[in-house]
């Protein structure tokens, strides 16, 4: 079975300061990784995505992700928060093989950035 | 975020009614989900469709009924359901390969629905 833990219910951040919104990941073979963000009475929208290759993936809005195969982490970060990235982050992983179609998610990382 | 669109966004129904969610998506894509969002849990996979057939139905009780009628389609039928019931409803597609699914899913808005 694969899970997702997302360890903070909430990260607080000042506007200009570096953000990390945390995950951890278990799966049995190699996790596809993903990061999704919901703004309020919004869908989730996808951020970036982590196959394989470099374990540094660069994605929409100016947010990265660093995949730790040794640590199972897959820390969302950005180095200068803006207030309009306050919203619901979400990680999720699946893993490779056909059929494999079970997208396992997080229960969510509330970011508050403070003006 | 037009890629995938769900109507009606807001539901309100009584336990004996009978109503339809419809999602579309515009992508081009061969797969579609639904998933179950309640306040502080994990998002649930409900039903996976692939190439308008079936692939997943993750113990989800019988009052909720899904249709996919063509790949761009999804519609997911409800009769008399339970207030726990109350969530936002989620649709996803995305473009699945010789049944590998990994590829980005992209959500619709959803429909908040509440059953009184």
């Amino acid at each position: 079975a694969q899970s997702v833990a997302q360890p903070e219910d909430q990260v607080n951040v000042a506007e200009g300061n570096p953000l990390t919104v945390k995950c951890t990941y278990s799966v049995s073979g190699n996790p596809y990784l993903f990061w999704y963000v919901q703004y309020p009475n919004r869908g989730l929208q996808f951020l970036l995505k982590y196959i394989t290759g470099d374990n540094l993936v660069k994605g929409s809005y100016g947010f990265e992700a660093e995949f730790n195969k040794s640590q199972t982490s897959f820390h969302l970060k950005k180095p200068s928060a803006l207030v309009s990235d306050s919203a619901l982050y979400f990680c999720a992983v699946s893993v490779s093989g056909a059929g494999s179609y079970q997208l396992t998610f997080g229960k969510g990382t509330k970011l508050s950035v403070i003006p | 975020e037009t890629g995938v669109t769900q109507t009606p966004r807001h539901l309100v129904m009584g336990m004996t009614n009978k109503k339809s969610l419809k999602c579309e998506q515009h992508l081009g894509h061969n797969a579609m989900y639904w998933y179950k969002q309640s306040a502080k849990k994990p998002l649930e996979l409900m039903f996976v469709y692939s190439l308008e057939e079936r692939v997943e139905n993750n113990s989800v009780p019988s009052r909720f009924s899904p249709e996919c009628p063509n790949s761009s389609h999804l519609f997911l039928h409800l009769h008399t359901l339970q207030p726990e019931d109350s969530a936002l409803y989620l649709c996803a597609s995305s473009q699945t390969t010789g049944g590998y699914f990994q590829e980005t899913q992209y959500f619709g808005p959803g429909t908040r629905l509440l059953v009184l």
